[in-house]
């Protein structure tokens, strides 16, 4: 099976920088994924991670380490409309192109 | 271009009924995945379809059945509804099945919110 771990809920200050953590045990790997969910909607893509290091996108970088079973993703420049659950998941070892999530991170940003 | 679509948006149904909901997935797509979502947790794989066929399925009773049609839609069937069964039932498009280098995003519907009493 798939474990994956990460903090339930995590509070940051609007401007400031945040990292959510996760930690994965799996049969396999091939790839871990972030996503973005606000309350009530769908998860949207926001990376991705085959390889180890870092893959930065806008305000938002993930990184992967796979020796260490771990990634992160860091948030720059929080804005309001960053309050929102951030969903840690890693690609179906099988090689098929489904998802095993962790329970996510609801992340309150606070003037 | 109209990404994932799912109806109903909500449904109320008590123990023991059935229920069917239904996926249209983003315009060229033809692999459709169903997630259960419960209230403070993340998605949970119930299966994947992808030429009509189940091909992956994640930990779910037989009570969670599925089919695909031509056209790529898809629908969810549970049968003997049980209240733990109350979450958000999402779908998932793709293009592909996958077994290939790389990756292919997964784009989420906005949900069916199912409350059974």
């Amino acid at each position: 099976g798939q474990n994956i771990d990460q903090p339930t809920e995590m509070t940051a200050t609007e401007g400031a920088i945040v990292q959510i953590n996760c930690t994965y045990q799996t049969s396999g790997f091939n790839g871990l994924f972030w996503y973005q969910q606000h309350a009530g909607e769908a998860p949207t893509f926001l990376s991705y991670n085959v390889l180890d290091g870092l893959e930065e996108k806008g305000r938002f970088s993930s990184f992967l380490s796979r020796s260490k079973g771990y990634s992160y993703l860091l948030l720059k420049e929080l804005q309001m409309k960053d309050s929102a659950s951030y969903l840690c998941a890693v690609r179906d070892p099988t090689g098929a192109n489904n998802l095993f999530f962790g329970t996510g991170t609801r992340l309150t940003v606070i003037p | 271009d109209a990404g994932v679509t799912q109806s109903p948006t909500h449904l109320i149904k008590t123990r023991g009924q059935q229920v069917t909901l239904r996926c249209s997935p983003k315009s060229g797509h033809d692999t459709v995945s169903w997630y259960q979502q419960a209230l403070g947790q993340g998605p949970q794989f119930i299966f994947q379809y992808y030429e009509e066929e189940e091909r992956q399925r994640g930990n779910f009773p037989d009570r969670f059945s599925g089919h695909q049609f031509p056209n790529y839609s898809s629908e969810l069937n549970v049968n003997a509804l049980l209240l733990g069964d109350s979450a958000l039932y999402l779908c998932a498009s793709s293009l592909g099945f996958g077994g290939r280098i790389g990756y292919n995003e997964q784009f989420f519907g906005p949900g069916t919110r199912l409350t059974v009493l």
